[in-house]
């Protein structure tokens, strides 16, 4: 088992709609989880962190986190051709430097 | 300054040469990261300085070496690398549990 798995995708959605990208990890000791946006060719763009169970809202972003579950998604609304490009989650312990990567979901938001 | 910058943006280099790559961040933190990325894979973990010392090495050839020289500035240095090598080579810092921020990158190729 992956500590972190994504589904590779690609994930295709209308302009327009909600895209949902989700993330599970094996590690229960888990405590931050990250989520970067990459486009080709790119370097990683942190866009949200999440700490608690629950949601948080950043704009068009929402990232929600059940650690009962070990379940950890971002929702993407009003998605944009813009928003193409590769989602990955990673999670790390507080007492570590070390960000563990899921593969990535390939997002492809059709116009 | 909330950026990451790494130089070169790309590197050709044949077995036999040694060259450097170099990462500067003014943002103050006091962890910095190497990482590798092969295409469609998510980043590889190579090196972490803490404090401006190494913290973690993850199992890397000796023929990466890694130099702080100070707590804004993160070398790699090169020697006798292999075709697989080439990658992009990624620089991160980090402060807090706030994640990690990526420069651009270095593309490598090894002929």
């Amino acid at each position: 088992q992956k500590e972190v798995e994504q589904n590779s995708g690609p994930l295709s959605v209308p302009e327009g709609a909600i895209a949902s990208l989700n993330c599970t990890y094996s590690d229960r000791g888990s405590q931050s989880f990250f989520w970067y946006r990459q486009y080709s060719g790119k370097s990683p763009e942190l866009i949200m962190f999440i700490y608690s169970n629950g949601d948080k809202e950043d704009g068009r972003f929402t990232a929600q986190l059940n650690k009962a579950s070990q379940y950890v998604s971002l929702l993407i609304r009003d998605s944009q051709p813009s928003d193409s490009a590769t989602y990955l989650c990673a999670v790390k312990r507080d007492s570590s430097y070390k960000l563990i990567f899921g593969s990535g979901t390939r997002l492809l938001v059709r116009p | 300054d909330t950026e990451v910058t790494q130089t070169p943006k790309h590197l050709v280099m044949g077995m036999t040469n040694k060259k450097s790559l170099k990462c500067e961040q003014h943002m103050g933190h006091r962890a910095m990261y190497w990482y590798k990325q092969k295409a469609k894979k998510p980043p590889e973990l190579m090196f972490v300085y803490s404090y401006e010392k190494l913290s973690i090495n993850e199992s890397v050839p000796s023929r990466f070496s890694p130099e702080c020289p100070n707590s804004s500035l993160l070398n790699l240095h090169l020697h006798a690398l292999q075709p697989e090598d080439s990658a992009l080579y990624l620089c991160a810092s980090s402060q807090s549990e706030r994640g990690q921020f990526f420069g651009p990158g270095t593309r490598l190729t090894v002929l």
